[in-house]
């Protein structure tokens, strides 16, 4: 059985804060897919990046950062001066053989960026 | 631009009806799948098909039914069976159906029952 926890169900910040959404996974398999989704209010999921098991190398684009470890099944992502648009739903999500193939999200964490 | 098209964006529907959500993929993907979300439940997986003709049940596929009859093609229908059919559907494609470089998703259908 596979798992994804995002333990934070919504985190309100002020513009230009820094902010940091957990997500922990759970997981036998040794090959496994990663996924971060943001969903704005118009609904559709946008996909952020995708991360394979056996690359742990952290990764940054523009104010966007994702921090994977597999010593604690992280893959957390990080928002570097938060802007109004940043707010969404962001959704984590695990894929692998031992879940036949077939994603498993989590239940989202919604973020609030005032100005 | 290739992608995923979901109609219609917003669905009404009366109690005891049946009602068909289209989803429709310009991709050549193999993979498509139906997704119901409701606030605070995540995405909760319906159905999903992984070649043309084939179909599996999700985790609450009870008063649902799909049909892939065109790889292009994966509408879901909500039957009077669904007591609770208010909610945001949607559809999702991926490329391979082992190793996923992503899942595309559409802009979602709103249904409410009436």
């Amino acid at each position: 059985a596979q798992k994804v926890t995002q333990a934070q169900t919504e985190i309100s910040v002020v513009e230009k804060e820094d902010v940091t959404l957990d997500c922990v996974y759970e997981t036998r398999d040794t090959t496994y897919y990663l996924f971060w989704y943001k969903q704005p209010p118009s609904g559709e999921l946008v996909f952020l990046i995708r991360r394979n098991s056996f690359d742990e190398q952290n990764e940054i684009s523009g104010r966007y950062s994702w921090n994977f470890q597999k010593s604690t099944s992280s893959f957390n992502f990080t928002i570097t001066a938060s802007q109004v648009v940043d707010s969404a739903v962001y959704f984590c999500a695990l894929f692998s053989s031992g879940g036949s193939y077939i994603p498993t999200f989590g239940r989202g964490t919604s973020l609030i960026v005032h100005p | 631009d290739g992608g995923i098209t979901q109609s219609p964006k917003y669905l009404f529907r009366k109690e005891g009806q049946n009602v068909t959500l289209s989803c429709e993929q310009n991709l050549n993907h193999d993979a498509m799948y139906w997704y119901r979300q409701d606030p605070g439940q995540g995405l909760r997986l319906i159905y999903y098909s992984q070649i043309v003709n084939d179909f599996q049940k999700g985790d609450i596929a009870e008063g649902y039914s799909v049909s892939r009859e065109k790889k292009e093609s994966f509408p879901l229908t909500v039957t009077s069976a669904q007591k609770n059919p208010t909610a945001f559907y949607l559809c999702a494609s991926s490329n391979d159906r082992v190793v996923p470089y992503g899942y595309t998703f559409g802009s979602g259908t709103r249904l409410t029952v009436v």
